[in-house]
C-alpha cells in the first residue's frame, strides 16, 4: 500500500505571497491532519479533516486553512505568508476507527 | 494530551547500550499513547504505541510502557544499533473531539560504534 504522499516537497516564497500544500492519504483512509513542524515550537497540530467536513482546530491564525476533496486528498492554504510560517508542514492520515497517524514526508516552506 | 513533557532532549549511547526516553502527559482522559522515529529529512514514522488498557508492549528491541496513576510512558530500546540514531518524539491525544496529538520536543539519539 502506498504511503502518505506529499507535493510540493520544497517550495520557496516571499512575504505576502500565499501557498497551497497537498496531500494523497493512504489509500482507504479519511482522516487528514496538518501539523506545523519548527525547531523551535517542535510539531504543532493545524487542523484535521474527516469525510470532508474540518473536525478540529489548532491554534492558529485564520490565515492558515484546509479543505478535504471527495477522494479525501486534502489541502492547506496559507496567505500572506510571514518569515515565520517557514518550516516542514506535515499531513498524517487515520484509518477509519483507528488512532494512528501515518505521516508523510512534509513540505519544506521557505518564506524570503 | 493538552501539554507532553519530554525528557532528555539530547541521548547518547554506545552501540549496544539501552535506551529510555520518558514522557509525561497532563490530560488524565488520555488512553492512546504512540511515538514516533523521524529520522532526517523524512516524516515521523510511528514505531510502537499503547493503550490505556495495558501497561507494557513490547517489539523486538523496543517497548513502551505506562503509568497511569503518574501519568507517564517511556520508550526502552535495547540492544541499540547506529541506525536507531534519529529524533524520537512521544504524543498524547488531544482533549478535543478527532484524532489531533499533542508532541512532545523530541530527543535527539546518537548511538556511536
Amino acid at each position: 500500500k502506498a504511503g502518505v504522499t506529499q507535493t510540493p516537497r520544497y517550495l520557496i516564497k516571499t512575504r505576502g505571497q500565499q501557498v497551497t500544500l497537498s496531500c494523497s492519504p493512504i489509500s482507504g483512509h479519511r482522516s487528514v491532519s496538518w501539523y506545523q513542524q519548527t525547531p523551535g515550537q517542535g510539531l504543532q497540530f493545524l487542523f484535521e479533516y474527516f469525510s470532508e467536513t474540518q473536525r478540529n482546530k489548532g491554534n492558529f491564525p485564520g490565515r492558515f486553512s484546509g479543505r478535504q476533496f471527495s477522494n479525501s486528498r486534502s489541502e492547506m492554504n496559507v496567505s500572506t505568508l510571514e518569515l515565520g510560517d517557514s518550516a516542514l508542514y506535515l499531513c498524517a492520515s487515520t484509518p477509519w476507527g483507528g488512532n494512528e497517524q501515518f505521516f508523510g514526508p512534509g513540505t519544506r516552506l521557505t518564506v524570503l | 494530551g493538552e501539554n507532553v513533557e519530554q525528557h532528555p532532549s539530547t541521548l547518547s549511547v554506545q552501540e549496544g547500550d539501552s535506551a529510555v526516553i520518558k514522557c509525561t502527559y497532563s490530560d488524565s482522559a488520555s488512553n492512546y499513547f504512540p511515538w514516533y522515529k523521524q529520522e532526517l529529512g523524512k516524516g515521523p514514522q510511528l514505531i510502537i504505541d499503547i493503550r490505556s488498557n495495558v501497561g507494557e508492549k513490547k517489539d523486538q528491541r523496543i517497548a513502551v510502557t505506562l503509568n497511569k496513576t503518574a501519568k507517564h510512558f517511556s520508550l526502552h530500546i535495547t540492544e541499540t544499533q547506529p541506525e536507531d540514531s534519529a529524533v524520537y518524539f512521544c504524543a498524547a491525544p488531544s482533549n478535543q473531539a478527532g484524532t489531533a496529538l499533542i508532541f512532545g520536543k523530541g530527543t535527539t539519539l546518537s548511538v556511536s560504534s
